[in-house]
C-alpha cells in the first residue's frame, strides 16, 4: 500500500502563478522526499526534508513538513512552462526504501 | 556522471509470453531498485538489491517475476510468464548510502 497521498490529483495554472501540492502520510517517517516525473521519463529528485526540519528551500521550490500533522506541502513559485510534470512526494520510513503517492500532475499555460 | 541506464525502452508481448528488462546502474552505487508504476499510479518497490544481495523482496510476486544483480553491478528482472495486469512502466534507480535516488527512464510494458 501507498504511505504518501498527494492533493490534488491535477493542477492547471497560468505561467508566472504558484503551484501549491500537498502530501499526507501514516506512519512516522525518517525523512521525506519530492520527486518530478516528466512524460515518458523516469523521477527526478527534486528536494529532501528530514523528520526534525520544518521548511527547506531550493531555488523556486519551497518544501514545508508539519510531522504532528503528518503533511507536507510543495511550493513551485514563478511557475514555468518547463514545470509542466507530475510531482511525487515519497516518505523513507528509515530503511532508504521508498513509498510514493499517486502524484499531482501539473500543467503550466503558456 | 552518466545516468541510470535501462533497455528496451518499450516492450510488447503476448500474455503467458516472458519478456526481460536490464538496467546499469551508476557507477559506485551500491543500492539498486526495480519498481512498477501502473498508469496513473506512484511507483510501488518490487525489489531491493544491496551489492549483489537482496535487501527487501516482500512486494515482489514470485511466483512470476524473478531478479538479479551479478557481481552486484547490473541487474535483470524477469517476468514469466506475463499477465494483462502487468502492462506497467518499470523503473530502476540506484543509490549510495543516504543520498537520494537517482532513476532511470524506465521500461514501457504492453501486455496483448
Amino acid at each position: 500500500s501507498q504511505q504518501g497521498e498527494e492533493d490534488p490529483q491535477a493542477l492547471s495554472i497560468q505561467e508566472g502563478e504558484n503551484a501549491t501540492m500537498n502530501c499526507s502520510y501514516k506512519t512516522s517517517i525518517n525523512n521525506l522526499q519530492w520527486y518530478r516525473q516528466n512524460s515518458g521519463r523516469g523521477l527526478v529528485h527534486l528536494i529532501l526534508i528530514r523528520s526534525n526540519e520544518r521548511e527547506k528551500h531550493s531555488g523556486r521550490l519551497r518544501v514545508t513538513l508539519d510531522t504532528s500533522k503528518k503533511s507536507s506541502s510543495l511550493l513551485i513559485t514563478a511557475s514555468r512552462a518547463a514545470d509542466t510534470a507530475s510531482y511525487f512526494c515519497a516518505t523513507d520510513l528509515n530503511d532508504y526504501k521508498l513509498s510514493f503517492g499517486a502524484g499531482t500532475t501539473v500543467t503550466v499555460r503558456a | 556522471e552518466a545516468g541510470v541506464a535501462q533497455s528496451p525502452r518499450y516492450k510488447i508481448i503476448e500474455k503467458r509470453q516472458s519478456v526481460a528488462f536490464w538496467c546499469n546502474p551508476i557507477s559506485g552505487h551500491a543500492t539498486l531498485y526495480w519498481y512498477q508504476q501502473i498508469l496513473g499510479q506512484g511507483p510501488k518497490l518490487l525489489i531491493q538489491f544491496q551489492n549483489n544481495g537482496v535487501v527487501d523482496d516482500s512486494q515482489l510476486p514470485k511466483d512470476r517475476f524473478s531478479a538479479e544483480r551479478l557481481k552486484g553491478v547490473d541487474s535483470t528482472l524477469k517476468i514469466q510468464p506475463a499477465k494483462l495486469e502487468d502492462s506497467a512502466v518499470y523503473l530502476c534507480a540506484s543509490s549510495q548510502g543516504d543520498q537520494p535516488q537517482h532513476f532511470g527512464d524506465g521500461t514501457r510494458l504492453s501486455i496483448l
